[in-house]
């Protein structure tokens, strides 16, 4: 089954702590994405990676990090540094016919 | 910041209605998408128009261009309740580097 996968589905932080949020596809795609996206509202980029070893800074990427080590991954992990990051978390890959999604982190500050 | 902008933000049609999505965006494009989001899901690719295209269907799914206007509309006919979604537009440019732009989505709700 070829797609896109994210995990956890939800996950909780304590204020102060690193996370990171996975994401793999096997779609042999060039392109992936983060987009965050909070209640209501549209996705806003955070960071995208046009090839392995490469990844350029989106709209709002204060706060996060990215790697691309491997072409079928792209962790995001979400840093002390972001202030408010309770939202619900995208990953996409993209080939240049449109974008496929996986089913999102939904990540809570307790 | 956005690139797309939806209109309307909210939109609730009786079932067996059309359904009309426009987007409007501010650089020029190479391609501009849709997407379906369910809530709570990820997001569900529709159709993708390149720049060169003025019109595009898929089953009940029509997709308009006009580049000159910077303008695009997804008209959805005879709409089911099952199309109970927020709809999107996503753009591509040469000028940002490829990333993929979203816009602020419209909330279609379809009453039975």
């Amino acid at each position: 089954d070829g797609g896109i996968t994210q995990s956890p589905k939800y996950l909780f932080r304590k204020e102060g702590q690193n996370v990171t949020l996975s994401c793999e596809q096997n779609l042999n795609h060039d392109a992936m994405y983060w987009y965050r996206q909070d209640p209501g509202q549209g996705l806003r980029l955070i960071y995208y990676s046009q090839i392995v070893n490469d990844f350029q800074k989106g709209d709002i990427a204060e706060g996060y990090s990215v790697s691309r080590e491997k072409k079928e991954s792209f962790p995001l992990t979400v840093t002390s540094a972001q202030k408010n990051p309770t939202a619900f978390y995208l990953c996409a890959s993209s080939m240049r016919h449109g974008a496929f999604f996986g089913q999102g982190t939904r990540l809570t500050v307790v | 910041s956005q690139q797309g902008e939806e209109d309307p933000q909210a939109l609730s049609i009786q079932e067996g209605e059309n359904a009309t999505m426009n987007c409007s965006y501010k650089t020029s494009i190479n391609n501009l998408q849709w997407y379906r989001q369910n809530s709570g899901r990820g997001l569900v690719h529709l159709i993708l128009i390149r720049s060169n295209e003025r019109e595009k269907h898929s089953g009940r799914l029509r997709v308009t261009l006009d580049t000159s206007k910077k303008s695009s509309s997804l008209l959805i006919t005879a709409s089911r309740a099952a199309d109970t979604a927020s709809y999107f537009c996503a753009t591509d440019a040469w000028s940002s580097g490829d990333k993929l732009t979203f816009g602020t989505g419209t909330r279609l709700a379809v009453r039975p």
